[in-house]
């Protein structure tokens, strides 16, 4: 069965600097891999998903840009941090016609 | 557009029945989904039925999908403590590649 990493788990940063996280995913080969983000109480929002090396869909247009350097390694990240950017970020894989599975997620804080 | 609709909140006594509802929009959604999640941790896949069915049961959950109305519901038998979280009602998109359209989530709150 696929397992997803996610790093770090927390993560504190000012407003402005850059942001790097990183999902990986095992147990499964070409999958689809998506980045989630959910404001506190909310829902979750799409904001990326890719379909194989170097292939990124965006959903939503934002401070925010994806990376897939390797089959099975997902990258979130932002030149500069905004204040709107905080928020719980969730890797997300699937194969085929399976159901979504989620890693632990990122919880990021701007200061 | 799609849209997916969940009350926000629901209360129940522990050991009774606790059923959370969900609507959606798109008719064509292959899948429906139900996800739980728990303080700070990620969204737990715990069921989800093809759309062609009535109804899924899976131990103590019962999945009933009304796709006329476009109401799905997850019905939790005898609801323990350790069932309190959000769950997530989800669609899959005619978008393709497996997207999902989620809900804002009810919180389930059980005592006792």
């Amino acid at each position: 069965s696929q397992t997803i990493h996610q790093w770090p788990a927390t993560l504190v940063q000012p407003v402005g600097s850059p942001l790097s996280l990183e999902c990986t995913v095992e147990g499964t080969s070409n999958p689809n891999l998506y980045w989630y983000r959910q404001a506190a109480g909310r829902g979750l929002q799409l904001l990326f998903y890719s379909v194989g090396i170097g292939q990124i869909s965006s959903e939503v247009p934002q401070n925010l840009s994806a990376s897939r350097p390797q089959d099975r390694q997902f990258i979130l990240s932002s030149k500069k941090l905004l204040l709107s950017d905080s928020g719980f970020y969730l890797c997300a894989c699937s194969g085929g016609n399976q159901p979504q599975h989620f890693g632990d997620g990122t919880r990021l804080s701007i200061l | 557009g799609e849209d997916v609709e969940q009350s926000l909140f629901l209360s129940v006594r522990e050991g009774d029945s606790s059923v959370i509802n969900c609507t959606y929009t798109d008719s064509s959604s292959t899948y429906l989904y139900w996800y739980k999640q728990e303080p700070g941790a990620g969204l737990q896949l715990l069921t989800y039925i093809f759309s062609n069915m009535d109804m899924k049961q899976d131990q103590r959950l019962t999945v009933l999908l009304n796709k006329k109305d476009k109401h799905l519901s997850l019905r939790i038998a005898d609801t323990q403590t350790g069932d309190s979280a959000i769950y997530f009602c989800a669609e899959s998109s005619t978008g393709g590649y497996n997207k999902l359209i989620f809900g804002a989530g009810t919180r389930l709150a059980v005592h006792p």
